[in-house]
């Protein structure tokens, strides 16, 4: 079936560096979505990239969505503390009705 | 965030008990959805409902029943667990479960559930 990985599954950084986690579907998916899980909560909603190559900018967050629309990028510049948590990517299944989530990246941040 | 909400927040049964989750939407969404998500393993899609009709079950075992009157509550009811599902359990709501995962989805807090 469509699977969704992400690399890496865990990044511990200083703050003020920069952090990237990489997702890659299976399949070509017709958005990719992300979403952050603080320690304790739950998944919240990011965003939704739908266009091929398509790039959005949420302040020190830059979402990247590949060409073939296979692959996506999360960037995050000079990381803060609040930046902890897990953060996952999504995409449609090619034909269901389910969201496919990737394993997610644990980012914790040393200040 | 309270468009989503799930009650209890916490539970603790016995493998013997009965109990029932409870989610409540209030986004106006027609599609609602239930997760478990253990340590260390992805989130796992159990349920999928669509304007009130289940549209997914993936593969979960009998002792998870689901139940959804309305488009705005869900229920998940438990019976005769096992150790093993001592998990997070999340609710979901989206816009539209028809088109299956093209739009965001907004997650309840949560019931975490220990069975003992």
């Amino acid at each position: 079936g469509q699977q969704v990985m992400q690399i890496p599954q865990y990044q511990h950084v200083q703050e003020g560096e920069d952090f990237t986690t990489y997702c890659n579907s299976s399949t070509t998916l017709s958005n990719i979505q992300w979403y952050k899980q603080r320690p304790g909560g739950h998944p919240v909603f990011l965003i939704q990239l739908v266009k091929s190559g398509e790039v959005k900018k949420q302040k020190r967050l830059t979402f990247q969505f590949g060409e073939a629309k296979k692959n996506s990028s999360l960037h995050i510049t000079a990381t803060q503390t609040t930046d902890v948590g897990t953060y996952f990517c999504a995409g449609p299944e090619e034909y269901g009705n389910k969201l496919v989530f990737g394993a997610g990246t644990i980012l914790r941040v040393k200040s | 965030e309270t468009g989503v909400t799930q009650t209890p927040r916490h539970l603790v049964m016995g493998m013997t008990n009965k109990k029932s989750l409870k989610c409540e939407q209030h986004l106006g969404h027609n599609a609602m959805y239930w997760y478990k998500q253990s340590a260390k393993k992805p989130l796992e899609l159990m349920f999928v409902y669509s304007l009130e009709e289940r549209v997914e079950n993936n593969s979960v075992p009998s002792r998870f029943s689901p139940e959804c009157p309305n488009s705005s509550h869900l229920f998940l009811h438990l019976h005769t667990l096992q150790p093993e599902d001592s998990a997070l359990y999340l609710c979901a709501s989206s816009q539209d479960g028809s088109s299956g995962g093209h739009y965001e989805q907004y997650f309840g807090p949560g019931t975490r559930l220990t069975v003992t």
